[in-house]
């Protein structure tokens, strides 16, 4: 598997705290993408961040990416009961470079008010 | 935003019957792919598509696999014949580019083979 540590996790926390997922993999990657997927869809893109890129932010989301780890993470800020999804990361694939994504398994985030 | 539509949303056929998934990408992407995800487990790549031909496939994506997308239509996935084991959310997906681009998924299709 490409994600050697992350296993599927449940996390639950209150409304207005501050949350962080992490992700780990094994091979090199020149970016990493972070999806939220809502029961009954399909993921939709939070962040993208890139290589050169050890911090990114958008709104209340803040993603880092460590090259040197193989690792990285999307905190949320002061979250909010929409916030409840699960959270996937996903590197592309090198090989080929194609745009192939390799998913993790995934972090379920439950907000409660 | 861009949105990419999957028809049917859920479908459920008997073992050894041929389905065809469909997807209509958002207008302006070149880039195709699907994905395959079985109930809490990850998403897994099958196989990306671009100017009529695929670029990669996985090992998922088994001979009775096949994708097309005549005349700019429908992107297709068809499985001919099905197995059990085929049963899943399959998820199209569609880019501008390919690499570090934004890939836009579709809601999915339920496919439940019995």
């Amino acid at each position: 598997s490409q994600w050697g540590e992350e296993n599927l996790q449940a996390l639950s926390i209150q409304e207005g705290e501050d949350v962080t997922m992490n992700c780990s993999y094994k091979t090199y990657t020149t970016v990493v993408h972070w999806y939220r997927q809502d029961s009954g869809r399909g993921p939709a893109l939070i962040i993208l961040i890139r290589s050169n890129e050890r911090e990114k932010r958008s709104g209340r989301l803040r993603a880092t990416l460590d090259t040197s780890s193989q690792s990285s993470s999307l905190s949320i800020t002061a979250a909010q009961c929409e916030d409840t999804a699960v959270y996937f990361c996903a590197t592309e694939s090198i090989t080929g470079n194609t745009g192939k994504l390799i998913f993790g398994l995934g972090t379920t985030l439950q907000v409660q008010p | 935003g861009p949105k990419v539509l999957q028809i049917p949303s859920h479908q459920i056929i008997d073992m050894g019957q041929m389905v065809t998934l469909n997807c209509d990408p958002v207008s302006n992407h070149l880039y195709f792919y699907w994905y395959k995800q079985i109930l809490g487990q990850q998403m897994e790549f099958l196989v990306n598509f671009y100017n009529g031909k695929v670029m990669e496939k996985s090992k998922l994506f088994k001979d009775q696999f096949s994708v097309e997308r005549p005349d700019g239509s429908y992107f297709t996935l068809k499985i001919q014949p099905t197995a059990l084991e085929d049963s899943a959310v399959y998820f199209c997906a569609s880019s501008l580019a390919h690499i570090s681009y934004e890939q836009y998924f579709g809601p999915g299709t339920r496919l439940t083979v019995l």
